[in-house]
């Protein structure tokens, strides 16, 4: 069936690093691939997404590229913030499908 | 309303005993979903409507579990005879037709069963 899979965490970083949470899925056909972060006390929100191979998605200076040939899907962000601190999933549908398949999070905390 | 609205946001109940949990979807979002998450981990699936009917139920994990959507708007989630295993948060999505647009999910329905 499809799946999808983080890295773990947590993932501790200083203000201003680079962020990379990678993500991988397996899946038949062409898939839309999501990135949903959860803040701490929220409800999960859409961060960005890709809907077909080499499209990228970007948002509040984080950024993924849908690579078909890897069936990746890495989040990055060049500068993180205070802010970022959350719990990041990687998610896909299927193209004849409306359910979301999500991986099982990575948390990022990032210090001052 | 403007967001997608659960109630209650925290409920205790008793094993063996009935609840129900409520969603209140975006006006105008024809899709609903319900989805589980257990500490730690990522959101399940459980259930999605399209109006009032039950388009895909292939993650309802037993027939303990129902759910409801009588008039295409708010969707309640039923289980009955509950048991630990089944506190999580249970969450709930809504999106227009087009899913492409990506889901606006509620803040959950924290259950916990003692």
């Amino acid at each position: 069936g499809d799946s999808v899979t983080q890295m773990e965490g947590p993932v501790t970083l200083s203000e201003e690093a680079f962020l990379t949470i990678n993500c991988t899925y397996t899946a038949t056909g062409y898939p839309s691939l999501f990135w949903y972060v959860q803040y701490p006390g929220e409800g999960l929100q859409l961060l960005l997404k890709a809907t077909k191979a080499d499209d990228k998605g970007s948002n509040k200076g984080f950024e993924a590229t849908y690579r078909k040939e890897t069936t990746s899907f890495h989040l990055e962000k060049g500068s993180v913030q205070v802010s970022d601190s959350a719990v990041y999933f990687c998610a896909l549908r299927k193209a004849a499908g409306n359910k979301l398949t999500f991986g099982g999070g990575t948390r990022v905390l990032v210090k001052p | 309303g403007a967001g997608v609205s659960q109630t209650p946001s925290n409920k205790v109940t008793e094993k063996g005993k009935y609840v129900e949990l409520r969603c209140d979807p975006i006006s105008g979002h024809t899709a609903l979903y319900w989805y589980r998450q257990s500490l730690g981990q990522g959101p399940e699936f459980l259930i999605y409507f399209q109006g009032t009917g039950a388009a895909d139920d292939s993650g309802l994990p037993n027939d303990r579990f129902f759910a409801v959507r009588p008039e295409g708007s708010v969707s309640t989630l039923k289980i009955q005879r509950t048991e630990r295993g089944d506190s999580a948060v249970y969450l709930c999505a809504s999106s227009p037709l087009e899913a492409d647009y990506g889901y606006t999910f509620g803040s959950g329905t924290r259950l916990t069963v003692v």
